[in-house]
């Protein structure tokens, strides 16, 4: 079956430290993957997106390179701030499923400190 | 206009009460979903719409009601809800019919928080 699993939180920084979130998924096919950022009290927003093998996709510092050979889309970012704390999910979506059903990580909580 | 938008953003209901929650976007898109989130969870599907059809229901009780009035609006029909049913209720959209091959991700709404008491 379909699955992601994202590294367990809370993940705590200070500011500008280095961010890796490991994500890795189990599928057929060539699946699409996301990463979503929620902040506390809002929606969902996608983040940064790949389609296909070796896609690097890229927002806001934020970038994740689709691994197909490693099953990986690890989430990284050069400096983080205190406004990237939020909850960020990995997810990804079936190639030619019978849906574009999303199915997500569990999330996983980034808390950055002054 | 890139946003989705939903309404209320909070409400409270009793168990005998009637509500809608109610979703709208102006993207063009003809994939609509509605989705429940609980505290520190993912999002869990509930209802996925393909050009205003039923295409998904995720074994929903049926004390919630979908309904698609049309291709940009998306309600979400409440009744007899338990207190377990409190949750953030996230509407999405995207683009083209689902099976398409490629997903290009949703565009999410802020959600409605929704407290049953």
């Amino acid at each position: 079956g379909n699955s992601v699993t994202q590294m367990e939180g809370p993940v705590t920084l200070s500011e500008e430290a280095f961010l890796t979130i490991n994500c890795t998924y189990t599928a057929t096919g060539y699946p699409s993957l996301f990463w979503y950022v929620q902040y506390p009290g809002e929606g969902l927003q996608l983040l940064l997106k790949a389609t296909k093998a070796d896609d690097k996709g890229s927002n806001k510092g934020f970038e994740a390179t689709y691994r197909k050979e490693t099953t990986s889309f690890h989430l990284e970012k050069g400096s983080v701030q205190v406004s990237d704390s939020a909850v960020y999910f990995c997810a990804l979506s079936p190639y030619g499923g019978a849906t574009n059903k999303l199915i997500f990580g569990t999330g996983t909580l980034l808390a950055v400190q002054p | 206009d890139t946003e989705v938008t939903q309404t209320p953003k909070h409400l409270v209901m009793g168990m005998t009460n009637k509500k809608s929650l109610k979703c709208e976007q102006h993207m063009g898109h003809r994939a609509m979903y509605w989705y429940k989130q609980k505290a520190k969870k993912p999002p869990e599907l509930m209802f996925v719409y393909s050009y205003e059809k039923l295409s998904i229901n995720e074994s929903v009780p049926s004390r919630f009601s979908p309904e698609c009035p049309n291709s940009s609006l998306l309600n979400l029909h409440l009744h007899a809800l338990q207190p377990e049913d409190s949750a953030l209720y996230l509407c999405a959209s995207s683009q083209g019919r689902t099976g398409q091959r490629k997903n290009y991700g949703y565009t999410f709404g802020s959600g409605t928080r929704l407290t049953v008491v």
